[in-house]
């Protein structure tokens, strides 16, 4: 089975422009989470969507956001870049939903993609 | 909402030694905790986790143990190897929509 993938992997944008990042889940996971990742901060969680909706949402302002489509892939939108906003960004993906009344989150990460704002 | 606090930030041990590292977590209904390993430059990789209704999970030189009455958790390496060194992040998953929040984070070095 093919990993989570990420495109683009690297991207440099300059301040005020938007950035639309994709991720691609692993076959038949229905659930997928993107993070922010910095030196400083760790992995602070922006959204999950599944089966096309977000269900949970972190504390990001409302330039970030994102969509999920029919079959499952997501992309992520970044609306009028600052300078904080370079990051690495994740995606991950798990089946989501229960099995047996057991929450089935188990994640697996892709790449990244590596954005620069200048 | 969840809190989750991880200590310590850096961890150095001699190879063998055990590393123990350990997440509070604020929130008494989360109820799955997993453990991630980070590598220099690669995408974070789960490696253990447990669910509330175990007090303990053991895979190998890797061991997880919760206390939910303390509401902590905490990552045991036993046997350490110089692979071993890497960012280790812990989380905890709560809500009826399982709503993540993750540690900070702990750089953990093995030294040869």
């Amino acid at each position: 089975k093919a990993g989570v993938t990420q495109t683009p992997r690297y991207l440099i944008k300059t301040r005020g422009q938007q950035v639309t990042l994709s991720c691609s889940p692993i076959s038949g996971h229905r659930s997928v989470s993107w993070y922010q990742q910095t030196p400083g901060q760790g992995l602070q969680f922006l959204f999950e969507y599944f089966s096309e909706t977000q269900r949970n949402k972190g504390n990001f302002p409302g330039r970030f956001s994102g969509r999920q489509f029919s079959n499952s892939r997501s992309e992520m939108n970044v609306s009028t870049l600052e300078l904080g906003d370079s990051a690495l960004y994740l995606c991950a993906s798990s089946l989501g939903g229960l099995a047996g009344g057991i929450s089935r989150n188990e994640q697996f990460f892709g790449p990244g993609t590596r954005l620069t704002v200048l | 909402g969840e809190n989750v606090e991880q200590h310590p930030s850096t961890l150095s041990v001699q190879e063998g030694d055990s590393a123990v590292i350990k997440c509070t977590y604020s929130d008494s209904a989360s109820n799955y905790f997993p453990w991630y390993k980070q590598e220099l430059g690669k995408r974070p990789q789960l490696i253990i986790d447990i669910r509330s209704n175990v007090g303990e999970k053991k895979d190998q030189r890797i061991a997880v143990t919760l206390n939910k009455t303390a509401k902590h958790f905490s990552l045991h390496i036993t046997e350490t190897q110089p692979e071993d060194s890497a960012v280790y992040f812990c989380a905890a998953y709560s809500g009826g929509y399982q709503k993540v929040t993750f540690g900070t984070g702990t750089k953990l070095q093995v030294i040869p």
